[in-house]
């Protein structure tokens, strides 16, 4: 199973809301990450976590918060977002390590976020 | 910021022609990969190129490497209307390797 399952598909959110993105994969994977891509550009990092630590923080906003329950699972907490926070947000997975094959990453369909 | 370049920025061919992009990016790497996205997608993974490689294959796909250069480039045989997608490179924002950042990406029509 190489599959990182993202719900929900598509939200739509007020800037008063609160909301959160899910992520989930069953491959085994110790990284996990979080991109935000707007449209008709490349994905940008916005945080990784490896074994469930949140070691890269991207200098992205604190009205995004992420949360790595367990080695499963990803959380994107949103809370007051901003119109220009519209996009899509990916996730993805790998095994960390030094073993160049660790560097590939698996991804996600992501959640189109419209913010109204 | 990107670390890669992308060239073309959009590409549209026939079936059955060959497909060129080319990546180019600025600091030392130990490897650098490219990725499919399909419109609104998710990325896919196509191939990994390792820093000393000069060249790889990978069914119709083969990636070339010049780290004098800085630059790789990923040809598409014998393309079909499904290879239309949005092509990036990537390569590793950390010595890890666990943090990609992809350059500006390369958007392929192929028409039938």
């Amino acid at each position: 199973d190489t599959e990182v399952t993202q719900t929900p598909k598509h939200l739509v959110m007020g800037m008063t809301n609160k909301k959160s993105l899910k992520c989930e994969q069953h491959m085994g994977h110790r990284a996990m990450y979080w991109y935000k891509q707007k449209a008709k550009k490349p994905p940008e990092l916005m945080f990784v976590y490896s074994y469930e630590k949140l070691s890269i923080n991207e200098s992205v906003p604190s009205r995004f918060s992420p949360e790595c329950p367990n080695s499963s699972l990803l959380n994107l907490h949103l809370h007051a977002l901003q119109p220009e926070d519209s996009a899509l947000y990916l996730c993805a997975s790998s095994q960390p390590g030094q073993t160049i094959a660790k560097n590939i990453q698996y991804f996600g369909a992501g959640t189109r976020l419209s913010v109204l | 910021s990107q670390q890669g370049e992308e060239d073309p920025q959009a590409l549209s061919i026939q079936e059955g022609e060959n497909a060129t992009m080319n990546c180019s990016y600025k600091t030392s790497i130990n490897n650098l990969q490219w990725y499919r996205q399909n419109s609104g997608r998710g990325l896919v993974h196509l191939i990994l190129i390792r820093s000393n490689e000069r060249e790889k294959h990978s069914g119709r796909l083969r990636v070339t490497l010049d780290t004098s250069k800085k630059s790789s480039s990923l040809l598409i045989t014998a393309s079909r209307a499904a290879d239309t997608a949005s092509y990036f490179c990537a390569t590793a924002l950390n010595q890890a390797g666990t943090a990609l950042i992809f350059g500006k990406g390369t958007t392929l029509s192929v028409s039938s």
